[in-house]
């Protein structure tokens, strides 16, 4: 089946420090790939995604390359602000079938002022 | 944009009781989902549906059961509430994509359940 690892949090940053949290997959077929951020007291938005091999999406400053090679969707971000603090979802859905969308656990961001 | 709304930000229930969780969105998707989401297990798929009075389970349906009789509106029903369905819910939703492509799925704000 399907399923997708994230780091284990909280991440706790200083601002402006770098950001990576670590995202792999297993997936049947051709995933795309999409990160999620959920801030507090909120749904779920979408904040990336990548639909094949070596594409990266990006937006509002983070970054995350798909790599079918090491089935990994890691997000980056150069310089986090205090309003990034959220939980972000690394997640994916396979062709074919239903449009069921997978998730990990979540991996929780505080930065810090 | 894209909008998907749940009917309540926050419910109190008492254990046994029948409750009901409502989802609305106004895109004409053809797909909805229900999600709980947990500390630690991150979100995990209760009931999906891909059509009008269509549903499927998910990977935890146990306890819960669902109703699609418009395509806007698909509701999540837990038929005797107890207290490990303490929770927050999602409702999701999505078309589906051309032949061989994805779709990330729409949420909704959330609705946080506490059974006493």
């Amino acid at each position: 089946g399907n399923s997708v690892t994230q780091m284990e949090g909280p991440v706790t940053l200083s601002e402006e420090a770098f950001l990576t949290i670590n995202c792999t997959y297993t997936a049947t077929g051709y995933p795309s790939l999409f990160w999620y951020v959920q801030y507090p007291g909120e749904g779920l938005q979408l904040l990336l995604k990548a639909t094949k091999a070596d594409d990266k999406g990006s937006n509002k400053g983070f970054e995350a390359t798909y790599r079918k090679e090491t089935t990994s969707f890691h997000l980056e971000k150069g310089s986090v602000q205090v309003s990034d603090s959220a939980v972000y979802f690394c997640a994916l859905s396979v062709s074919g079938g239903y449009q069921k969308v997978t998730f990990g656990t979540g991996t929780k961001l505080q930065v810090i002022p | 944009d894209v909008k998907v709304t749940q009917s309540s930000r926050y419910l109190v229930k008492r254990t046994g009781e029948k409750v009901f969780l409502e989802c609305v969105q106004d895109m004409d998707h053809e797909n909805m989902f229900w999600y709980r989401q947990d500390p630690g297990l991150g979100l995990r798929l209760i009931y999906f549906s891909y059509d009008v009075k269509m549903k499927e389970k998910g990977d935890i349906p146990e306890g819960y059961s669902v109703s699609r009789e418009k395509k806007e509106r698909f509701s999540l029903i837990l038929e005797s509430a107890s207290t490990n369905q303490t929770s927050m819910y999602l409702c999701a939703s999505n078309n589906d994509p051309p032949a061989g492509l994805n779709t990330e799925a729409f949420f909704g704000q959330g609705t946080r359940l506490t059974v006493v």
